[in-house]
């Protein structure tokens, strides 16, 4: 079956960027999703990009596309404190939507 | 405030038992989904509805079931409670089927 995949754990100091990478297998995918996880509560909605396109830029939030590998990427410039959450990548397509286990990322002072 | 509302917001029950949780979609959306979320299974898919009508099902047990009202909004039946069970349970709704999905925040369920 189809699989969206991104690794658990991400953790980084306060002023660099974080880099978050998602893999997906269905090439039929229309919109690539990033959702944000604070403790307690539900998914916000980040940001998303169309499968056409390959860049997507929002503040400090840049999400690149590599539809040929089925690679997705977000990065956080200047991340902080308040950044500290679960990411999941998602996808859609074909009625369905799949997201991944989410990567946890820490902020460190 | 993504603008889905669902109650309760933490549901303490015993094992046997039967719960419905309740969700409103943002005003304009037609879909609603259901997802679980627990430590060990992450985020998983249950159902979901457009317009009041069944669109496709996910990971959902027998022992529960949805329905989406006229007005739109949804509910979640869980029966025969398990410990099991114990978990996160998150509505979204968009406005048709290839669109973001908007989550509410969620209601804890625990059963003991």
């Amino acid at each position: 079956g189809e699989d969206v995949e991104q690794s658990l754990f991400l953790s980084v100091r306060e002023g660099d960027s974080s880099v978050i990478n998602c893999t997906y297998t269905d090439s039929s995918s229309t919109y690539l999703y990033w959702y944000k996880q604070e403790p307690g509560a539900g998914l916000q909605l980040l940001t998303y990009i169309f499968s056409n396109m390959d860049m997507k830029q929002d503040q400090r939030l840049t999400v690149l596309l590599n539809k040929k590998d089925k690679h997705l990427s977000l990065r956080i410039a200047d991340t902080q404190t308040g950044d500290s959450a679960i990411y999941f990548c998602a996808e859609s397509g074909n009625n369905d939507m799949r997201f991944g286990a989410g990567t946890r990322l820490t902020v460190k002072p | 405030d993504s603008g889905v509302t669902q109650t309760p917001k933490h549901l303490i029950t015993a094992t046997g038992q039967r719960v419905t949780l309740r969700c409103s979609p943002r005003s304009g959306d037609l879909s609603v989904y259901w997802y679980q979320q627990s430590l060990d299974q992450g985020l998983q898919f249950l159902i979901q509805y457009y317009n009041g009508e069944e669109r496709a099902k996910g990971n959902i047990l027998e022992r529960f079931s949805a329905q989406q009202f006229p007005d739109l909004h949804s509910e979640l039946n869980l029966s025969s409670l398990e410990l099991g069970d114990s978990a996160l349970y998150f509505c979204a709704s968009s406005a048709k089927w290839d669109s973001p999905l908007h989550f509410g925040n969620g209601t804890r369920l625990t059963v003991t």
